[in-house]
């Protein structure tokens, strides 16, 4: 298994672009996430995902939109991108067992917005 | 509010000497609670996870304890090694432990010279 991928590995944009991060997984994993990681600060959920079809916002929505069509794949798209969004972004993915779950990250994606 | 504070920020030990880091949580109602490792440039990696029920878990030279009554949790490091430098994130999970209620503390970074 390759476990999660995510691509590109890093990015750079100018104010005002537009982009998708992408991010799959081979696992049949039911629950995907994703996280932005800024320095100092913990990782903060952006948007998730409990199946296919299904996603819903996390703390930190505004600027990201997200979809679910197929369980391997979850793409994170910034319709226009911002200085703010600069950050580390990192898709993670999960499966249920009894009560809790174990989450897998991917290696992460680099974004700079100049 | 929920939160989950970690202490100390950062950490230097030497090589083969033992480590504690702790995690204080004001989380309700609680699911689990897990400690992350993250090298650098790296995602986090799952070391542990506790439910309510369990006081104490371990993962090769990790061992993570939760006392629920008084919100804490440690992980202690024994003998440690080089590739033990990372940071080290604990999250709390409240209701149904779903993606959606993960509150991760900001990590503890611990570097270990030779």
């Amino acid at each position: 298994n390759a476990g999660v991928t995510q691509t590109p590995k890093f990015q750079v944009l100018k104010t005002g672009q537009s982009m998708t991060l992408q991010c799959a997984q081979d696992m049949n994993h039911e629950y995907m996430s994703w996280y932005r990681q800024d320095p100092g600060m913990g990782l903060r959920l952006i948007h998730y995902s409990v199946g296919a079809g299904i996603t819903d916002q996390g703390e930190v929505p505004n600027g990201y939109n997200v979809s679910r069509s197929t369980t391997e794949d979850f793409p994170l798209r910034l319709l226009s991108a911002a200085p703010s969004q600069t950050s580390v972004y990192f898709c993670a993915s999960s499966y249920r067992e009894r009560n809790t779950d174990t989450q897998y990250f991917g290696p992460g994606t680099r974004l700079t917005v100049l | 509010k929920n939160q989950v504070e970690q202490s100390p920020q950062s950490l230097i030990i030497l090589e083969g000497k033992n480590c504690t880091l702790q995690c204080n949580y004001t989380v309700s109602p609680f699911s689990n609670l897990r400690w992350y490792k993250q090298d650098t440039g790296r995602g986090p990696v799952s070391l542990t996870i506790m439910t309510f029920s369990e006081n104490t878990k371990s993962n090769g030279r990790y061992t993570a304890t939760l006392d629920a009554d008084t919100k804490q949790s440690s992980l202690h490091i024994t003998a440690s090694q080089l590739s033990d430098s990372a940071s080290y994130i604990c999250v709390v999970s409240n209701y149904g432990g779903s993606q959606g209620n993960l509150i991760f503390g900001k990590g503890t970074k611990l570097s270990v010279k030779p």
